[in-house]
C-alpha cells in the first residue's frame, strides 16, 4: 500500500462549482498536514496546512483532516479558471521536516 | 514578500557530467531542503539540512549527491555523474522553524542526455 493516495483526477468541473479533493494516508505518525497547488512547471504553492482534526478555512479553501480514517480532503467553494492547477496533498510526523506527498490531482475549472 | 530562489532555471547536461543545482532560500530560514519531481509523477523527498549538515535523506539520496551551504545564502545541491534518470525538476525549500512550513523554490529542470 502506497504511504499517500490521492484521488487521480483528472478532474473538470464548471466555473463556481464546489470542488472536493482528498488524500488518504497509511501511516499513523503523520501529524501535519499540507495542501500545495502547482501549475505546471512551476513549484508547489502552500495553500493550507493544519496539524489538527476538524476543519480549518481560508477563504474559498477549507481543508478537513479526519486522523481516526487517516483521510484529509480540501473543499473549494465558488472555483474559478484560476483554480485550474495540480493538487498536492503532503504530510509528515515532524513539522518541517521530510514531508511526503502524494501524487497530485489536476483539476480545470471550465468559465 | 520573501521567496526562495532557484537558478538555473532549465540545465541541460550530458549522461557522466557533474551538475551544480543552486537555491536562495529565504533570509531568516534555518532548513532547507531539496525534492525532485521526474515528470508526470509526485514529489519525492531528497534531503534536508539544519545547522551545516544533513538531518534526514531519503533512499534517492545516494553517494552521487551532495549538498552544501558554501556561504550565508546559497544551498547547493550536486550531482557528481549524472544519469538519465536523474532528469527531473529539483525544487528547494525552506523554512524557519518548527511552527513553519516548507515555502518551494520555482524549481530547476535538469536534462540529462
Amino acid at each position: 500500500q502506497k504511504e499517500v493516495e490521492q484521488d487521480p483526477g483528472p478532474l473538470s468541473v464548471p466555473e463556481g462549482a464546489i470542488v472536493s479533493l482528498n488524500c488518504t494516508y497509511s501511516n499513523s505518525a503523520f501529524q501535519y498536514f499540507m495542501w500545495y497547488r502547482q501549475y505546471s512547471r512551476k513549484g508547489p504553492e502552500l495553500l493550507m496546512y493544519t496539524y489538527s482534526s476538524g476543519n480549518k478555512e481560508d477563504g474559498r479553501f477549507t481543508a478537513q483532516v479526519d486522523k481516526s480514517s487517516k483521510y484529509i480532503s480540501l473543499f473549494i467553494r465558488d472555483s474559478q479558471p484560476s483554480d485550474s492547477a495540480t493538487y498536492l496533498c503532503a504530510m509528515g510526523d515532524n513539522y518541517g521536516q521530510n514531508f511526503v506527498f502524494g501524487p497530485g490531482t489536476r483539476l480545470s475549472v471550465l468559465p | 514578500e520573501p521567496e526562495v530562489t532557484q537558478t538555473p532555471s532549465h540545465q541541460v547536461t550530458q549522461m557522466g557530467q557533474e551538475v551544480i543545482l543552486r537555491c536562495v532560500p529565504i533570509s531568516n530560514h534555518l532548513y532547507f531542503y531539496w525534492y525532485r519531481q521526474i515528470l508526470g509523477q509526485k514529489v519525492e523527498f531528497l534531503v534536508s539540512f539544519y545547522n551545516n549538515e544533513i538531518s534526514e535523506k531519503s533512499e534517492i539520496f545516494d553517494d552521487q549527491f551532495s549538498v552544501e551551504r558554501p556561504d550565508g545564502s546559497n544551498f547547493t545541491l550536486k550531482i557528481r555523474s549524472t544519469k538519465l534518470e536523474d532528469s527531473a525538476m529539483y525544487f528547494c525549500a525552506s523554512n524557519s522553524d518548527s511552527t513553519d512550513t516548507q515555502y518551494f523554490g520555482p524549481g530547476t529542470r535538469l536534462t540529462v542526455l
